[in-house]
């Protein structure tokens, strides 16, 4: 098993750019979640998707922020237009709702916002 | 928030002492787990106790938890350089999980 893919690792931007996040979750896994981790904050919960279906999207900052899951291998984060505060590691993990209570964690994208 | 607090929030032993860390909660769990993070990594859980648990033990690690006191402890005996990381304990109550502010862990050879 590859375990969770995100991509890119590193991500360098301006202000102002739109930056794609990309995921392909665990095979069979049902549940992905976006996190974001910065040394202020901590690791914030953005959005969860159950069988590719958004549920909570309470913690996404702002509207410049959007998330899909087109289908049960891949989700993408956007961010439109990017602003140096969005700088942070942005994690996506994976759990199969039934069967594992625990997550399984990409290695993440580490975004810098000039 | 519903998010945990680890304390303390670094820590800083010799080789072989044993490491404790404490997590505090707010809300009613279904469970409450614990991540471990090396620096520049994603978050790896290593146990999970259920809240009708009052103590589990995996290898080296031995979890309490109290759901009176909303707290919970993660126990690494016998420390080893390799234990060098950041704990998370996470929070859920069902479909989400909330991580506190993690501790940062040094095991000095």
């Amino acid at each position: 098993d590859a375990g969770v893919i995100q991509s890119p690792r590193h991500e360098v931007t301006e202000m102002g750019q739109e930056v794609t996040l990309r995921c392909k979750p665990i095979s069979g896994h049902n549940s992905l979640f976006w996190y974001r981790q910065t040394m202020m904050r901590g690791l914030e919960l953005l959005i969860y998707f159950n069988n590719n279906v958004p549920i909570d999207d309470s913690g996404m900052p702002e509207d410049r922020f959007s998330a899909k899951m087109p289908n049960a291998s891949f989700s993408t984060l956007k961010i439109q237009p990017s602003e140096p505060r969005d700088s942070a590691v942005y994690f996506c993990a994976s759990r199969h709702r039934r069967l594992n209570e625990k997550l399984f964690f990409g290695s993440g994208t580490q975004l810098s916002v000039l | 928030s519903q998010q945990g607090e680890e304390d303390p929030q670094a820590l800083s032993i010799q080789e072989g002492e044993n490491a404790t860390m404490n997590c505090s909660y707010k809300t009613s769990i279904n469970n409450l787990q614990w991540y471990r993070q090396n620096s520049g990594r994603g978050l790896v859980h290593l146990i999970l106790i259920r809240s009708n648990e009052r103590e589990k033990h995996s290898g080296r690690l031995r979890v309490t938890l109290d759901t009176s006191k909303k707290s919970s402890s993660l126990l690494i005996t016998a420390s080893r350089a390799a234990d060098t990381a950041s704990y998370f304990c996470a929070t859920s109550t069902g479909n989400q999980f909330y991580f506190g502010t993690g501790t940062s862990l040094t095991v000095i050879p």
